[in-house]
């Protein structure tokens, strides 16, 4: 079975700075989907990245990027110029071609921003 | 409305009480999905609806029953619940084909916060 792991339960940032959320999984998998949530207090999930295992080249989203080592099995965020904003929780999910469409979450790591 | 919209936000309800949770999505999306969001667990999936039909029942109790009438709609019936049930319920919704389903992001309602005395 997959698992997901977040092993930083929680982070803070200085506003304007860097922060890199962690994530490793478990797969005997070649072919699958990875994916960052964020979940506000507001509690609604929304998406904010997805990398293709297939794709060696990490995805971007303005602030927004990951650093994926498929070998390591490892699917870091980094958030750059963090804002107040950004303040929330962040799960890792996973989500591989013999799941169908059963994503497989962390535990989460949540993020303080610091004015 | 846009996206996945949940009712009602919050609920306080007794062991014996039956209340229902309702999820609509305006997505065009013909999957549904139910999860439970405990405190430092993962999210867990209880059900999956794809075309109406219910294709995943994640060994969730009798005490909790679905239902989805169209591809726009899932209710979760609660019935004789636990304090151990109170968490967060989340719905989700997606368009997975057979070729592809795990590639297709799953977009999330708000949640209900479900607190069982």
């Amino acid at each position: 079975a997959q698992t997901v792991t977040q092993s930083q339960p929680e982070m803070s940032v200085q506003e304007a700075e860097t922060v890199t959320l962690s994530c490793t999984y478990d797969t005997s998998e070649s072919d699958y989907y990875l994916f960052w949530y964020k979940q506000p207090p507001s509690r609604q999930m929304i998406l904010v990245i997805r990398q293709e295992a297939y794709k060696q080249q990490n995805a971007t989203e303005n602030r927004f990027s990951v650093n994926f080592q498929k070998a390591a099995k490892s699917f870091s965020l980094k958030i750059s110029d963090s804002q107040l904003g950004d303040a929330a929780m962040y799960f890792c999910a996973y989500n591989g071609r013999s799941s169908g469409d059963k994503l497989t979450f962390g535990t989460g790591t949540r993020l303080a921003v610091r004015p | 409305e846009t996206g996945v919209t949940q009712t009602p936000r919050h609920l306080v309800m007794g062991m014996t009480n039956k209340k229902s949770l309702k999820c609509e999505q305006h997505l065009g999306h013909n999957a549904m999905y139910w999860y439970k969001q405990s405190a430092k667990k993962p999210l867990e999936l209880m059900f999956v609806y794809n075309f109406k039909e219910q294709t995943e029942n994640n060994s969730v109790p009798s005490r909790f029953s679905p239902e989805c009438p169209n591809s726009s709609h899932l209710f979760l019936h609660l019935h004789t619940l636990q304090p151990e049930d109170s968490a967060l319920y989340l719905c989700a919704s997606s368009s997975p084909s057979k070729a592809s389903a795990y590639q297709e992001t799953q977009y999330f309602g708000p949640g209900t916060r479900l607190l069982v005395l």
